[in-house]
């Protein structure tokens, strides 16, 4: 069973950047699509960025120009910088995988909230 | 931009009803890029549907999928205690590349 765990500080001030690391297990980040997903509390979901295994990227329209992803195969995980944060960016940052096809996410991490407030 | 909107918003039934959840897409979407998840508090979704109509592994069969173009359900029948959550649809395309519906909560 792939399991993904996300590292980083819980709060982060405005206009910093938040950075954030998520750890594969049971699965190597050189295959398949890995993702980021985010949810303001209590609200719904919305998709951020992937990285490819090739170091490939996609980005959300509303983000590009603030947000990277990147992938590093030695340790295992992918990482996520998000530029110019402001309260907005509040949210539970998720990380996900999706399979062969990257149509749909199969395994995701539990969340971790973030919280910008000087 | 592809909008999913999730109808209703609440569902409100009883342990051994049945659900049906919709989820009605800004434009058609092909049926292998819509996905069905069910998010409990505190935890990261689960992947209950993919390709519209195919469970994931470990999925009850209780759980099904149907729909194509623009208009998808999802049927949860003899509901259980523990299958009420938050479902959310999810779309593969466009720009942004994934979008998700808002949600639809299932209450006791």
């Amino acid at each position: 069973q792939v399991q993904l765990q996300e590292s980083g500080p819980g709060l982060v001030k405005p206009s910093e950047t938040l950075s954030l690391t998520c750890a594969v297990s049971d699965d190597s980040v050189n295959s398949y699509y890995w993702t980021w997903i985010r949810q303001p509390p209590g609200k719904g979901l919305e998709y951020l960025g992937y990285v490819y295994y090739s170091g490939s990227t996609n980005y959300s329209p509303s983000l590009e120009g603030r947000l990277s992803i990147s992938i590093d195969t030695s340790k295992n995980q992918f990482s996520l910088n998000l530029t110019s944060v402001t309260a907005a960016d509040t949210a539970i940052y998720f990380c996900a995988r999706s399979g062969t096809f990257p149509y749909y996410f199969d395994f995701w991490s539990q969340g971790t909230l973030v919280t910008v407030s000087s | 931009e592809i909008v999913l909107t999730q109808s209703p918003g609440t569902l409100s039934l009883s342990p051994g009803e049945t659900a049906t959840l919709s989820c009605r897409a800004s434009q058609s979407v092909g049926s292998a890029f819509l996905a069905w998840y069910q998010q409990k508090p505190g935890q990261g979704p689960r992947l209950l549907i993919s390709g519209a109509s195919r469970r994931a592994t470990g999925v009850p069969d209780r759980f099904s999928g149907s729909g194509s173009g623009t208009d998808f359900t999802l049927t949860i029948n003899r509901l259980e205690p523990e299958d009420f959550a938050v479902y959310y649809c999810q779309q593969y395309g466009g720009s942004p590349r994934y979008t998700f519906g808002q949600g639809t909560r299932l209450e006791i």
